[in-house]
């Protein structure tokens, strides 16, 4: 089935850096990216979700990178200030209709110091 | 918009007891879906319905069952609860699958003495 390897599992950056995490997933039919953000004591909230179709996606201070040769999904955060500060999930899914499994990466806990 | 609600938000339990995490949404969603979070592993899917009336296994089911009551709720049981289950439980809902988004609760996180 499919594995999603996710890195760094910890990240620690300045207010004003760039911040990179990195999924990369094994099944060629994956279709669906998600990426979700994970503050403390609270559930997962998308992010963005991209489509197989779209390489590049733009958010409010981050960019959604799909490299389907290398099977690889990117997140980047611009300019990180603290409110980025959160556990950060990936998470993939086929395009079989019937399967309702997301594989998640294992997260990335930010830190984004002022 | 809509929530997700679970309860409780922290269970303490006993080795050996059976206990029950509840989960409502009033998103109206056709989908709702159990994971366990333990730190440093993601998430494992345990159990998930399609639709009401319906119940899937996911990856993690054993040592766990789980009810769709009705559209709104969908509850899990540990049915004997292990030291090694310490671990927080996140219910979700979406309206299917395929690119549908998940909307999580904030969790129970469970501890077992």
């Amino acid at each position: 089935g499919e594995q999603v390897e996710q890195r760094p599992p910890h990240l620690s950056v300045r207010e004003g850096d760039s911040a990179v995490i990195i999924c990369t997933y094994t099944d060629p039919n994956s279709y669906y990216f998600f990426w979700y953000k994970q503050e403390p004591g609270a559930g997962l909230q998308l992010l963005m979700k991209v489509f197989s179709s779209t390489e590049i996606n733009e958010g409010q201070g981050f960019t959604v990178l799909l490299n389907k040769k290398d099977k690889q999904l990117s997140l980047n955060l611009t300019a990180a200030h603290p409110g980025d500060s959160a556990v950060y999930f990936c998470a993939v899914r086929d395009s079989g209709g019937s399967n309702a499994k997301l594989t998640f990466g294992k997260g990335t806990k930010l830190s984004v110091k002022s | 918009g809509g929530i997700i609600t679970q309860t409780p938000k922290f269970l303490i339990g006993q080795e050996g007891q059976k206990l029950t995490l509840k989960c409502q949404q009033n998103f109206n969603h056709d989908t709702m879906y159990w994971y366990r979070q333990d730190s440093g592993k993601g998430l494992r899917l345990i159990y998930y319905s399609i639709t009401e009336n319906d119940l899937q296994k996911g990856d993690l089911s054993e040592g766990y069952d789980a009810s769709r009551e009705k559209k709104s709720s969908f509850s899990l049981t540990v049915t004997s609860a292990q030291k090694n289950e310490m671990a927080v439980f996140l219910c979700a809902s979406s309206m299917g699958l395929g690119a549908e988004t998940l909307y999580f609760g904030s969790g129970t996180r469970l501890t077992v003495l």
